[in-house]
């Protein structure tokens, strides 16, 4: 069956950089992207950005621009989320998801188990 | 940028049907997806392309969309289907993907 496992909780200091893994299985890697999603602490979902399956394309969301970096290893089946400059309102629960990619349809039919990030001093 | 409107909150009593709005500028001519969240879980799609279930969810769950709200029906609520909901939609102007804030259904 399908499944995305994503790294432990990291805890990290204000301009530090954290990367998230998200391991994939149960399907073949290269036919789909991945996805990345943010919840801060009692807060709604945010787009992060994606990574497309066959050319790794990123397309960033316009607040990301900059820090936040996307990548995948398909020697592993394994998507990596990097994001740079760390700030306190950074910490939140971060998601991958198996992106699904059609005309002008785009959405996530599997997700990951979610990743806690912590920045603070 | 696009943005989706939710309402916060949705209450219903469990039999009764549930109805989830998501408004946005001409979102009728966007294709909607609907996520179902639950305390510290990760969301579980729902619905795509407005009116398709997603495999395992229940019949009671339904979708359209039309002009300016996409809504989310969920029929003979159940105490289980106690969640918050997101619509989400890819926005052809930007190639961003925009989520909605989030609707908490309490079942009374």
């Amino acid at each position: 069956q399908i499944h995305l496992m994503q790294s432990e909780a990291e805890v990290k200091k204000p301009g530090a950089s954290v990367k998230v893994s998200c391991k994939a299985s149960g399907y073949s890697f290269s036919s789909h992207g991945f996805g990345w999603v943010r919840q801060a602490p009692g807060q709604g979902l945010e787009w992060m950005g994606w990574i497309g399956a066959y050319d790794g394309k990123t397309n960033y969301a316009q607040k990301m621009q900059g820090r936040v970096f996307m990548t995948t290893d398909s020697s592993t089946n394994t998507a990596y989320m990097e994001l740079t400059s760390l700030r306190p309102d950074d910490t939140a629960v971060y998601f991958c998801g198996r992106l699904i990619s059609g005309f002008e349809l785009y959405y996530f039919d599997y997700w990951g188990q979610g990743t806690l990030v912590t920045v603070s001093s | 940028s696009y943005v989706l409107t939710q309402p916060p909150s949705v209450s219903v009593a469990p039999g009764e049907t549930a109805k989830i709005p998501c408004g946005g500028n001409s979102i009728g001519s966007k294709r909607v997806n609907w996520y179902q969240q639950t305390p510290g879980q990760a969301p579980v799609l729902v619905m795509y392309y407005n009116n398709q279930r997603a495999s395992g969810i229940p019949e009671r769950f339904s979708g359209s969309n039309s002009e300016n709200t996409a809504t989310l029906t969920i029929s003979r609520v159940e105490a289980g289907d106690e969640a918050d909901y997101y619509c989400h939609v890819w926005d052809s102007s930007t190639d961003h993907m925009i989520f909605g804030g989030g609707t908490k259904l309490s079942v009374l």
